[in-house]
């Protein structure tokens, strides 16, 4: 298996606009998370998804952001309108279960807010 | 204030030295995890302890379970430059629980 994939690697955008971050799990995997990444604050958990449907939603910043998961293979998390304050490394993770189970992370977006 | 906190937050040191990593917490854990994160990858899981007490090892990395599954420690010796990177602790309160992971220790191997 290819892992998790992440796109796009690094996005720039300018504060206002829509960014949409995909991610395709790992197949068989259950649970999808969603990450960021910053100095600041570390890794924090925005979201995760157990059979295609959110579970926990309770990390997701305000509601600008929203995340989907249409099918097991495919899940995107969209900021609408953005902030410079959004720039972070996201991370997609997917795994079989919760608790002592690994998680296996993508490479991550690199979003950057101007 | 974070509910897992890791300490030191960076640490430098010369090739071959040892090095130890904390993670500690008011809260108890049913299992705890190591991750360890590259410039520009994701984390990569090191190891799963869930017995207080517990020890494991790889290869040059020892890791150690609280007894009380409150803390955990990682110790790598005679560190070489590839063991640089970020290390995350990342705990469970329950089997079915999501995982909280620590703030994290960045540690820089010199050669």
């Amino acid at each position: 298996d290819a892992g998790v994939i992440q796109s796009p690697r690094h996005e720039v955008t300018e504060m206002g606009q829509e960014v949409t971050l995909r991610c395709k799990p790992i197949s068989g995997h259950d649970y999808l998370f969603w990450y960021r990444q910053t100095m600041m604050r570390g890794l924090e958990l925005l979201i995760y998804f157990n059979n295609n449907v959110p579970i926990d939603d309770s990390g997701m910043p305000e509601d600008r952001f929203s995340a989907k998961m249409p099918n097991a293979s495919f899940s995107t998390l969209k900021i609408q309108p953005s902030e410079p304050r959004d720039s972070a490394v996201y991370f997609c993770a997917s795994s079989l279960g919760l608790g002592l189970y690994e998680q296996y992370f993508g490479p991550g977006t690199r979003l950057t807010v101007t | 204030t974070q509910l897992l906190e890791q300490s030191p937050q960076f640490l430098s040191i010369q090739e071959g030295e040892n090095l130890t990593v904390y993670c500690n917490s008011s809260s108890v854990f049913s299992s705890l995890q190591w991750y360890r994160q590259e410039p520009g990858e994701g984390p990569v899981l090191l190891v799963t302890v869930v017995t207080g007490g517990e020890v494991k090892k790889l290869k040059r990395l020892t890791f150690q379970f609280g007894d009380a599954r409150k803390d955990s420690s990682l110790h790598i010796t005679a560190a070489q430059p590839g063991d640089t990177g970020l290390y995350l602790c990342a705990g469970a309160k329950a089997a079915g629980n999501k995982l909280t992971f620590g703030g994290g220790t960045r540690v820089l191997v010199k050669p």
